[in-house]
């Protein structure tokens, strides 16, 4: 079956720090890979995708993620967090049928 | 318009009564998507549709949901005699006609009691 996996249910960093969010996927062929931010009480925002091309995808809001075929990854990173930064995050796959599969989530909370 | 409009942002049901949730896709978009976000932030896929004609409906427990697309209108999802354990956040998502990534509406909480 094809899935995601968030290894990590939390994650603490200090403003200023980078800060990195761990996405692994299981998919036959190429995979469509999305991160999406769920703020509390809020709706899912989405932030980036890979579809092809260059491994590196930049997004919203200053985020970045690899596409590492090698290593089945999918890392969403950011070179320096802010406080507003805290929050749920959700890498997800798309399945047939253009549906998402989701991660269980990562909760990010950045110190000020 | 340009985001995804869901109502009721809440709803409270007692158990056996019927919930009706509504969703506004984005203007264009031809996929709507419905998800049922859990405990524990687990999303389920529910059903999708493609214009008013549903697209892919295994993820919906047929014996009680039902949704439906129809042109100009909302779509909406109902559940017949809500049960304590439909209580969830339910997403609405749209995407283009072969474009890649879904938005999602702020959701609507529904409690049964």
């Amino acid at each position: 079956a094809q899935s995601v996996a968030q290894p990590e249910d939390q994650v603490n960093v200090a403003e200023g720090n980078p800060l990195t969010v761990k996405c692994t996927y299981s998919v036959s062929g190429n995979p469509y890979l999305f991160w999406y931010v769920q703020y509390p009480n809020r709706g899912l925002q989405f932030l980036l995708k890979y579809i092809t091309g260059d491994n590196l995808v930049k997004g919203s809001y200053g985020f970045e993620a690899e596409f590492n075929k090698s290593q089945t990854s999918f890392h969403l990173k950011k070179p320096s967090a802010l406080v507003s930064d805290s929050a749920l995050y959700f890498c997800a796959v798309r399945l047939a049928d253009y549906k998402l599969s989701f991660g269980a989530g990562t909760t990010v909370t950045v110190r000020a | 318009g340009e985001e995804v409009a869901q109502t009721p942002k809440h709803l409270v049901r007692g158990e056996g009564q019927k919930a009706k949730l509504y969703c506004a896709p984005i203007k264009g978009h031809s996929y709507v998507f419905w998800y049922q976000q859990v405990l524990k932030n687990e999303f389920k896929f529910l059903i999708s549709f493609q214009n008013e004609n549903v697209f892919d409906e295994t993820g919906m427990p047929k014996e009680r949901f039902s949704a439906k697309c129809l042109p100009n209108s909302p779509c909406s999802l109902e559940i017949q005699a809500t049960k304590l354990e439909d209580s969830a956040v339910y997403f609405c998502a749209s995407s283009q006609l072969g474009g890649n990534e879904a938005f999602f509406g702020q959701g609507t909480r529904l409690t049964v009691v």
